[in-house]
């Protein structure tokens, strides 16, 4: 019951480096979300979608891309790393049968 | 103002206390979920609501929809419950990939 799965847990990039943050769902969820977490801010949706092939931006979007070319996927990239993205990331899914969300892990992101 | 705001941020309980974490929130939803986060750990979704009380072991959640208002109660608290508990509301917006949107949170310390 692997359920929600983001990789990798932690990683350091040095300023202007890129990176892609996966997470894998094997739920069959329609829906998928990216978000960050902040000290005092709470979480923040960056990206979702609402099914394979599709994407949307969240409230906190601005360099971030985002593809979900695979209904379990939903990949999360950074261009061009900066300071302004350490953060926690968390992805998260949910279908409309079952609307509860189910959370991955979370992947500490360090940006230097 | 926030859309989602809980209270208190912080509460300390002696084990075996009562504890009561609230939030309001001042947009429609579709319905309430409550999160809890250990230090260092991922997001698990404790009850989604969106009418009435539910109870699971020793945690009782309630949502009063007209007054915009939800309580997550713990009986009978123990150290093993220190975590951060986390309130987020669901968008009714389907074509927007009905959104959660989150408090703060509420960093919840029980001493033995």
């Amino acid at each position: 019951n692997a359920g929600v799965t983001q990789t990798p847990k932690f990683r350091v990039l040095k300023t202007g480096q890129s990176m892609t943050l996966l997470c894998a769902q094997d739920m069959n969820h329609e829906y998928m979300y990216w978000y960050r977490q902040d000290p005092g801010m709470g979480l923040r949706l960056i990206h979702y979608s609402v099914g394979e092939g599709t994407t949307a931006k969240g409230e906190v979007p601005d360099g971030y891309n985002v593809s979900r070319l695979k209904k379990q996927n939903f990949l999360l990239g950074l261009e061009s790393a900066a300071p302004s993205q350490t953060s926690v990331y968390f992805c998260a899914s949910r279908s409309d049968r079952f609307p509860e969300a189910f959370f991955g892990q979370g992947t500490r992101l360090t940006v230097v | 103002k926030n859309e989602v705001e809980q209270s208190p941020q912080n509460l300390t309980a002696q084990e075996g206390e009562f504890i009561t974490i609230n939030c309001s929130y001042s947009v429609g939803i579709s319905a309430l979920h409550w999160l809890q986060q250990h230090p260092g750990g991922g997001i698990v979704s404790l009850f989604m609501l969106s009418s009435g009380k539910k109870k699971h072991g020793r945690l009782i959640a309630t949502i009063n929809i007209q007054e915009k208002h939800s309580s997550l109660h713990i009986t009978a608290s123990h150290p093993r419950d220190s975590a951060v508990y986390i309130c987020a509301v669901r968008s009714p917006f389907k074509a927007a990939g009905n959104k959660l949107t989150f408090g703060g949170g509420t960093r919840v310390l029980v001493k033995p």
